[in-house]
């Protein structure tokens, strides 16, 4: 079945600055990539989703990327701000619609 | 719109007790999901209805495990005589599922903890 892997696990870039957050997969068959952000005791909140024709989007800050030949997918979020301290996930679906996720990155944003 | 309502939010039982987790999925979605997340596993599929019938519950444990969803306003999952490894943050989601949309919305879960 589709596995998933999330790099980094930790990551602390200061304010102002740029942070990186990369997923690969391993299905080809995968259809539709999303980045969920998970603030201390709350749900999932979904920031964006891209299907497998899009190879790039871009909104608010936020960028994602998919490279379908390296089955790799990124999420860069520009200029961070302290609001942005979080843990980020990516999740993929092929078309059963299960959502298969990364282990999750804990994004830490210094003043 | 008020999203996704899980309740409760927090529920302690004791080993060998039932729990009902309870989920109101955004109104005109068809699709109900629920996921586990732990410390250890991280985010784990459970099951998902569409259109209240059940359409795939393969994360779903064999034993002590069910889910409903008997009307379009809201899905039940319960656990029979819970178990300290069932600790968890149970999360809901909804989804239109329709026209190419996979998007799902989650509520902010249910915590259980099992003493």
């Amino acid at each position: 079945g589709e596995q998933v892997e999330q790099r980094p696990p930790h990551l602390s870039v200061r304010e102002g600055d740029s942070a990186i957050i990369i997923c690969t997969y391993t299905d080809s068959a995968t259809a539709y990539f999303s980045w969920y952000k998970q603030e201390a005791g709350a749900g999932l909140q979904l920031l964006m989703s891209v299907l497998s024709n899009v190879d790039r989007k871009e909104e608010q800050g936020l960028t994602v990327l998919l490279n379908k030949k390296d089955k790799r997918l990124s999420l860069n979020l520009t200029a961070a701000h302290p609001g942005d301290s979080a843990v980020y996930f990516c999740a993929v679906s092929s078309s059963n619609y299960q959502l298969i996720w990364g282990s999750g990155t804990k994004l830490i944003i210094k003043p | 719109n008020a999203g996704v309502i899980q309740t409760p939010r927090h529920k302690v039982t004791g080993k060998g007790q039932e729990a009902t987790l309870w989920c109101e999925p955004i109104s005109g979605h068809s699709a109900v999901f629920w996921y586990r997340q732990t410390i250890v596993q991280g985010l784990e599929f459970l099951t998902y209805f569409r259109n209240q019938a059940p359409i795939d519950d393969s994360g779903m444990p064999k034993e002590r495990f069910s889910a409903q969803m008997p009307n379009q306003s809201h899905s039940t999952l319960k656990i029979q005589s819970t178990q300290p490894q069932d600790s968890a943050v149970y999360l809901c989601a909804s989804s239109l599922v329709r026209g190419g949309s996979y998007e799902q919305y989650f509520g902010p879960g249910t915590r259980l903890t099992v003493l």
